[in-house]
């Protein structure tokens, strides 16, 4: 089967636009999460969620940053008026309801400010 | 807050070596313990998890060992080819249906 699709792959834009990352997760999968990769960095949890619970919001960096996923499947993550430092490699994952499912990646959006 | 601490930052071994890279953590509610592979270019695979009610676990060439009491799991690599060489993160997170703390990963080189 498909496994997490992301789209774009690639992002440039300038300082201060808006931006939307698509995430499409492996089909039947409950869980969503969102990471960031800065270069030579490790990976940097942003949000998630699980089912029909409210999404932990905890990793956000910044009110500029704001997910959402709809009907429990496609999810957007929206950064407004980008800035520099947001340039990095946006991650997303699925996962089962099983409490052995692994969490599966997506390839990423790279994402760069100019 | 850096949940997970890694090291070493990079690691170059020759082929046949053996790399050890070392994990550890404070959160006593962690009971998931994973490690991805990333090539370059690529997104994170995930290579090999534990829970902390095994002190070993192995698959294929690749081997976690768990410390409880010390909060430190660590990857050894039997037998590293050159095809080993990627950057490898280990991770934490109270369950596998959880966000993943992870640590700042390890650039492993294996040479010929």
């Amino acid at each position: 089967g498909a496994g997490v699709s992301q789209s774009p792959s690639n992002k440039v834009t300038e300082k201060g636009k808006d931006v939307e990352l698509r995430c499409d997760p492996i089909s039947g999968h409950t869980a969503l999460y969102w990471y960031r990769q800065s270069l030579g960095q490790g990976l940097e949890f942003l949000i998630y969620f699980q089912g029909n619970s409210a999404p932990d919001k905890s990793g956000l960096p910044s009110d500029r940053f704001s997910a959402e996923r709809t009907g429990g499947s496609v999810s957007t993550l929206t950064i407004q008026r980008t800035q520099q430092e947001d340039s990095a490699v946006y991650l997303c994952a699925s996962s089962g309801l099983n409490s052995n499912q692994p969490q599966h990646f997506g390839d990423g959006t790279r994402l760069s400010i100019l | 807050q850096q949940q997970v601490k890694q090291s070493p930052q990079s690691l170059i071994v020759q082929k046949g070596g053996i790399p050890i890279i070392n994990c550890a953590y404070e959160n006593t509610a962690f009971d998931y313990f994973p490690w991805y592979q990333q090539f370059p270019g690529k997104s994170p695979a995930l290579l090999i998890a534990i829970r902390p009610d095994v002190s070993e676990k192995k698959e294929g060439r690749f081997t976690i060992s768990f410390n409880k009491s010390a909060k430190q799991f660590s990857l050894h690599i039997m037998d590293s080819q050159p095809g080993d060489s990627a950057t490898y993160f280990c991770a934490a997170s109270p369950n596998s249906g959880y966000a993943l703390n992870f640590g700042k990963g390890t650039s492993l080189l294996v040479t010929p």
